[in-house]
């Protein structure tokens, strides 16, 4: 089982539309959750990050962990074409901020 | 703009052959983390560096190797290149100490080997 598991998609979805990308982790000893955005031919770039369990706001996006189930969401309000990315969850332990990524989740938002 | 600077951006190379990426971190950030995309791994940590030490390894192959200078600087060395090698290379940098866990990417250099 891979560490960091993370459908790949593609999501295509109409703008306005409410976006739900997921990833599960195997490994209890991860501390801190984040999701990366990386345009086409860019680097990935820090979307949100959260230490804790429950649920983190920013603007038109919200990040949620479930440490009990492994479970992190990134939740996607009112979805412009500017948000057509790739979506890399990233999760780490220890002070290195070594991060396991998933494979990430290319989304495409239709005008 | 990240302010991290990965040189070449692209390099197109034979089986066998060794090249030399680059990485210039942001201006006052100590660490540098190499990374190895491709299609099927996606995103995979190979190596980092602090303030010219190593720090932790990932799935580095035996084959590359990397370094930090003084000046902070970064280079991977990747040597007896195969088919398999072929992937975007990422330089990342970060403060570390008090850090959000945030890492700053470059652009990437794109390696192919035919």
């Amino acid at each position: 089982q891979k560490e960091v598991e993370q459908d790949p998609g593609p999501l295509s979805v109409p703008e306005g539309a409410i976006v739900s990308l997921n990833c599960t982790y195997s490994n209890s000893a991860f501390q801190y959750f984040m999701w990366y955005r990386q345009y086409s031919r860019k680097g990935p770039e820090l979307l949100m990050y959260t230490y804790s369990s429950g649920n983190k706001e920013d603007g038109r996006f919200t990040a949620q962990v479930d440490k009990s189930s492994k479970y992190i969401s990134l939740f996607i309000r009112d979805s412009q074409p500017s948000d057509s990315a790739t979506y890399l969850c990233a999760i780490g332990e220890g002070s290195n901020y070594k991060l396991t990524f998933g494979k990430g989740t290319l989304l495409t938002v239709n005008p | 703009d990240s302010g991290v600077t990965q040189t070449p951006k692209h390099l197109i190379t034979a089986t066998g052959q060794r090249v030399t990426l680059r990485c210039s971190p942001r201006s006052g950030d100590l660490s540098v983390y190499w990374y190895q995309q491709s299609l099927d791994q996606g995103l995979q940590f190979l190596i980092q560096y602090y303030n010219g030490e190593e720090r932790a390894k990932g799935n580095i192959l035996e084959r590359f190797s990397a370094q930090q200078f003084p000046d902070l600087h970064s280079e991977l060395n990747l040597s007896s290149l195969e088919l398999g090698d072929s992937a975007l290379y990422f330089c990342a940098s970060s403060v570390l100490q008090g850090n959000t866990g945030e890492l700053f990417f470059g652009e990437g250099s794109r390696l192919t080997v035919l």
